[in-house]
């Protein structure tokens, strides 16, 4: 079946503008996760939804970012006023549910440049 | 703060060889220790999950040990091929999901 999907999969912005990054994860997965990595870092975890609701947004790295979920399915991580220090390769995962027994399934990324 | 750290930060190894990579974490109340492998320009792929009551997995060449009480796991590759080359991460799962920072496999023909 089909895996989780990000788009796009390459965005280069200029510095100051917004952006939104889009996640569908698999069918039927209640949990979504947002990670992001940045050059020569590890992985980060940014917020995860379970159903529509993100209980815990304080990975969020400042208050520029938001996520949304809407429907359970597609979400959204929008990056307002972009930095330099924001570009990275967002990662996006969904699991069948929460609990640590379910696999992440991780998208392709979206890579994010700001010029 | 859960700290995850993997040694070595690359290895290369002829083809064939069997190998070991570590990973080691600061607070051994998790639920659970993934490994991935990531690929250039590609997501990650899970390899194998061990449930914190459990002290190893094995999926093919792959086996994956847990020594929660030690903060300690280790991936063991057998065999090794170029087709194994990528970058290899390991994540502890307790309220959230921590990453160590990978070790870059190169597998020489």
């Amino acid at each position: 079946g089909a895996g989780v999907s990000q788009s796009p999969s390459n965005k280069v912005t200029e510095k100051g503008k917004d952006v939104e990054l889009r996640c569908d994860p698999i069918s039927g997965h209640t949990a979504l996760y947002w990670y992001r990595q940045s050059l020569g870092q590890g992985l980060e975890f940014l917020i995860y939804f379970q159903g529509n609701s993100a209980p815990d947004k304080s990975g969020l790295p400042s208050d520029r970012f938001s996520a949304e979920r809407t429907g359970g399915s597609v979400s959204t991580l929008t990056i307002q006023r972009t930095q330099q220090e924001d570009s990275a390769v967002y990662l996006c995962a969904s699991s069948l549910s929460l609990g640590p027994q379910d696999t992440q399934y991780f998208g392709p990324g979206t890579r994010l440049t700001v010029l | 703060k859960q700290e995850v750290t993997q040694i070595p930060a690359a290895l290369s190894v002829p083809e064939g060889e069997n190998l070991v990579l570590n990973c080691s974490f600061t607070d051994s109340a998790i639920y659970n220790l993934q490994w991935f492998r990531q690929d250039p320009g590609k997501g990650l792929t899970s390899l194998l999950l061990i449930q914190s009551s459990q002290r190893e997995q094995t999926s093919g060449r792959l086996n994956a040990s847990l020594d929660k009480s030690s903060g300690r796991s280790t991936l063991y590759i057998a065999a090794s091929q170029p087709g194994d080359s990528a970058t290899y991460l390991c994540a502890v799962s307790d309220n959230d999901m921590r990453f160590g920072a990978g070790t870059r496999l190169t597998v020489k023909p």
